[in-house]
């Protein structure tokens, strides 16, 4: 079945500190795989995908097939950056549908 | 541009009724996917649906149902609700289907659901 794992509830780190958000899924397709944040009291938006490779607001994410995993990073962690992350894949064949991971509540202490 | 909007934003219900969920599309999307969310489970896909069609299901009881109008709204059903219903439902809308890649899908706030 399919599956996506973020193993970290809650992660908290100090402003300028490295961040890494972890996200591992199952899959025996070829995947398409998101990062979505929701700030406090927004709605849930996309922040990057893997297929664009481009960087937004600092984060980078690269796709390691041979290890299943699409982990979220950022150098350098400011405070604006608290929220929630979710990891989705989107499976082959032409659905919408995402499966989403439950979520990592990122902090960022000043 | 409005963007996805979802009505009633909250909702308290008791056990055993139904509720209607509404979700109006950012103009011009056609296509609109359910999901709900809750603590335990997080995100779950319910429906998706493009041009009246619902093109694909979750794995959720039939009490759970949904449909799509020709102008792209779309509303879901809940039947002899249980206190497990109780989520934050969320719409979320995309130009069409079936995109490679997919194309970005912008989600609603919310309706919230209380089942007491």
């Amino acid at each position: 079945a399919q599956r996506v794992t973020q193993p970290e509830k809650l992660l908290s780190v100090f402003k300028g500190a490295p961040v890494e958000l972890k996200c591992n899924y199952s899959y025996s397709g070829s995947p398409e795989l998101f990062w979505y944040v929701q700030y406090s009291r927004q709605r849930l938006q996309l922040l990057l995908r893997h297929i664009s490779r481009e960087s937004i607001k600092g984060f980078t994410a690269d796709l390691n097939k041979g290890e299943t995993s699409f982990h979220l990073k950022k150098p350098f962690a400011q405070e604006e950056d608290s929220a929630m992350y979710y990891c989705a894949l989107r499976l082959q064949g032409g659905s919408e549908k995402l499966v989403f991971g439950k979520g990592t509540k990122l902090t960022v202490n000043p | 541009k409005a963007g996805v909007t979802q009505t009633p934003r909250y909702l308290i219900k008791t056990r055993g009724q139904q509720v209607t969920l509404s979700c109006s599309p950012i103009s011009g999307h056609r296509s609109v996917s359910w999901y709900q969310q809750t603590p335990g489970q997080g995100l779950q896909f319910l429906f998706e649906y493009f041009s009246e069609t619902q093109r694909n299901k979750g794995n959720f009881p039939g009490r759970f149902s949904g449909r799509q109008f020709s102008n792209s709204r779309s509303e879901m059903n809940v039947s002899t609700l249980e206190l497990g219903d109780s989520a934050l439902y969320l719409c979320a809308s995309s130009l069409a289907p079936g995109q490679e890649p997919l194309l970005e899908q912008y989600f609603g706030p919310g309706t919230r659901l209380t089942v007491t």
